[in-house]
């Protein structure tokens, strides 16, 4: 079955650039959509954006000017890049795959990652 | 965008029913039918339970449901048994973005 697996640094400096890695295994990354997702400590979960195979995006509003998604179909990875990171960026970060219907994604997902607990800290 | 509003716990014995709102506005629960319900324990992914406001995902219980009136979303869980005990969120899709709830930390007395 389809499994993913995110990857990438622990512990991230403040005003630097977070930079993860999500790997997709037992299928294909192609005509689905591929989100990643955050959870700070105690705390609930907050969407961050979308990667469609083709290389659409769409971004949370609240983080779009420091995001960015991008799409490796050959190697079946897409990744995160949050620039600018403060503490406020601390949290465990999970790659998902979100349910597609018709060729349209409607916020189910329903593949996770394990999570990835990145710390932002000098 | 704001969370979606959810009580911060809810507790119930086991063998008992419970149910989880979830409110948010005319833009995201109000407007559509695509709610989902996460079920997540600790130090774990969240697993869905419930998509486009009352659909299960094969293989998860039929003591689940899930229903919506208006801005509002709920969750009932029947017959709750010790390993319900978890946190579940709500999320809507919108026309923009997925905004979630804050969370609710179920107890099984």
């Amino acid at each position: 079955q389809v499994r993913l697996q995110e990857s990438g640094p622990g512990l991230v400096k403040p005003s630097e650039t977070l930079s993860l890695t999500c790997t997709v295994s037992g299928g294909s990354i192609t005509s689905y959509f591929w989100s990643w997702i955050r959870q700070p400590p105690g705390k609930g979960l907050e969407w961050i954006g979308y990667i469609y195979s083709s290389g659409s995006t769409n971004y949370n509003p609240s983080l779009k000017s420091r995001i960015t998604i991008s799409v490796d179909t050959s190697k079946n990875q897409f990744s995160l890049k949050l620039s600018s990171v403060t503490a406020a960026d601390t949290a465990v970060y999970y790659c998902a795959r979100e349910k597609v219907r018709d060729g349209y994604n409607f916020g189910v997902f329903d593949i996770w990652g394990q999570g990835t607990k990145v710390t932002v800290s000098s | 965008q704001s969370a979606l509003t959810q009580p911060a716990s809810v507790s119930g014995s086991p063998g008992q029913s419970i149910t989880i709102s979830c409110t948010g506005i005319a833009s995201d629960v109000g407007g559509y039918n695509y709610v989902s319900w996460y079920q997540q324990h600790p130090g774990k992914a969240p697993k869905v339970m419930i998509y486009d406001v009352r659909k299960r995902p094969s293989g998860v219980s039929n003591r689940f449901s899930g229903s919506k009136s208006g801005k509002t979303a709920s969750l009932t869980i029947s017959g709750l048994q010790a390993e319900d005990e978890a946190d579940y969120y709500c999320s809507s899709y919108t026309a923009s973005n997925v905004v979630f709830g804050g969370g609710t930390k179920l107890t099984v007395l």
